[in-house]
């Protein structure tokens, strides 16, 4: 199975500041061009929510201050001016095969 | 917009079994891959299993290979999670999820979640 690595395991940012999560996979999860790889957010008590697909693609209505990149086997998820809530667990996976898995997630607070 | 009606959840013994449901309304059932992902209290996602649209594919994660076994009625839009020989540590919560396309690929939007507790 592809494992992947979050870093770090938590973070704090200060409101408005910038907060930098890493996914590292054990395998390329990219192809021709195209990055496997999903993000979530999950606050406490709610089913996950969709931000990111194919890597850095934004899901309708998610804000532009999220924002993603990489490829082959390390990405990043970037959190542009921190807000209160953005509070919350991020998670990668990657659908590169069909056996997905995700990353182990993040914690992100305010400082 | 999308809907989920997730049921079957409860606390069973080891060894025992389980069938949780998962009925979708307001959009084409037919068209989309689902996806089963849980939770074990105070831990991250875990993916459980996926089967393609037309339920001729599933797959499975390691630690539910042989035990867990995904199906979907079509006619019915729902999708379905038969457990079997549970153990302990598949005590979570368990979301059902729309996958974007027909086979692999990412969910969109998820169910609220039914809890299942193993325990003696």
């Amino acid at each position: 199975d592809i494992i992947l690595t979050q870093s770090p395991d938590s973070l704090a940012v200060s409101l408005g500041e910038r907060a930098t999560i890493n996914c590292k996979s054990s395998q390329r999860v990219s192809s021709t061009n195209m990055n496997y790889l999903a993000w979530y957010q999950q606050k406490p008590g709610q089913p996950p929510k969709l931000l990111l697909y194919w890597a850095s693609t934004r899901e309708s209505g998610v804000p532009d201050r999220f924002s993603g990149s990489g490829a082959g086997t390390d990405f990043t998820l970037t959190i542009n001016s921190l807000q209160a809530e953005d509070v919350a667990v991020y998670y990668c996976q990657q659908y590169y095969d069909v056996i997905r898995t995700f990353g182990q997630g993040t914690r992100v607070d305010i400082k | 917009e999308a809907e989920w009606l997730e049921s079957g959840g409860g606390l069973v013994q080891p060894g025992e079994s389980l069938r949780l449901s998962c009925k979708f309304s307001g959009f084409h059932f037919n068209v989309n891959a689902m996806s089963w992902v849980r939770q074990a209290p105070g831990k991250g996602l875990e993916w459980v299993s996926s089967i393609t649209n037309d339920g001729y594919g599933t797959h499975y994660a390691e630690p539910v290979r042989g035990r867990f076994t995904i199906s979907r009625d079509n006619s019915k839009d729902i999708v379905y999670l038969q457990m079997s020989s549970l153990r302990v540590e598949d005590t979570a919560i368990y979301y059902c999820g729309k996958d974007v396309g027909a086979t692999n690929g990412w969910v969109d939007s998820w169910g609220q979640g039914t809890l299942v507790t193993v325990s003696s």
